[in-house]
């Protein structure tokens, strides 16, 4: 139980258009997501926070006009990669609270975005 | 703010040999949670194991445990018996009441055979 599905696993775009990233609670409702950059052999950075039917909230120095996150069910959040560049170029991962486990959190599968 | 850091880039251990990893965190808040995740080249993040900062007793789950020294700041994780399966990355990460999580830098683990 307890899972996140995330889509597309991979994807390659040119630069200068934007790219949807999906992340869909199977199993439960995810009231809160959080979503998250990892460059090559780095860790996780957080980006943002997205509630359900809020606005996110975006962590310092993540520009909210390039990543447009929306979370308008509950079981539904969504990253779009605006008029994305090269640098853009990452491992996108999403993740979700379990409410009904005692601060539980299961994680989407990842997406890899490259910009060409 | 809130820091993690893991000091050791790479390890490697025998398979069926014992390794501990090494975290410590920074923060002022009094409750908190410290995970240990696991992240094979699939790249799907595995929960190994978690701690309660209230919780005195150590957690353990299986072959893993870990070393929780709250005054330290310290929360390292043993794997006992290591398995090839066992070859990823870790991650220790902090999490508390505002539900965001620290991640440290990792530690990448080989497990030889």
């Amino acid at each position: 139980g307890a899972v996140v599905s995330q889509h597309p696993s991979r994807v390659i775009c040119k630069s200068g258009t934007s790219v949807k990233i999906e992340c869909r609670s199977l199993d439960f409702q995810a009231t809160t997501m959080f979503w998250y950059r990892q460059f090559p052999k780095q860790s996780l950075m957080l980006m943002a926070t997205s509630n359900e039917g809020s606005k996110a909230t975006y962590e310092q120095g993540v520009e909210k006009d390039k990543f447009l996150i929306n979370h308008a069910s509950l079981t539904l959040s969504t990253l779009t990669v605006t008029s994305a560049h090269p640098e853009d170029s990452s491992f996108y991962i999403c993740s979700a609270r379990v409410p009904e486990l005692n601060y539980g959190y299961t994680f989407g599968s990842g997406t890899r975005l490259t910009v060409v | 703010a809130q820091t993690v850091t893991q000091s050791q880039p790479e390890m490697s251990v025998q398979e069926a040999e014992t390794v501990t990893l090494s975290c410590t965190y920074d923060t002022s808040e009094s409750n908190y949670y410290l995970f240990w995740y696991k992240q094979p080249p699939s790249r799907q993040m595995i929960l190994v194991i978690r701690q309660e900062a209230y919780k005195q007793q150590n957690a353990t789950e299986n072959r893993f445990s870990v070393n929780f020294q709250k005054a330290a700041k310290s929360f390292s994780l043993k794997i006992s018996d290591s398995q090839l399966g066992d070859t990823a990355m870790y991650f220790c990460a902090f999490g508390n009441n505002f539900n965001k999580f620290y991640f440290g830098s990792g530690t990448k683990l080989n497990v030889k055979p």
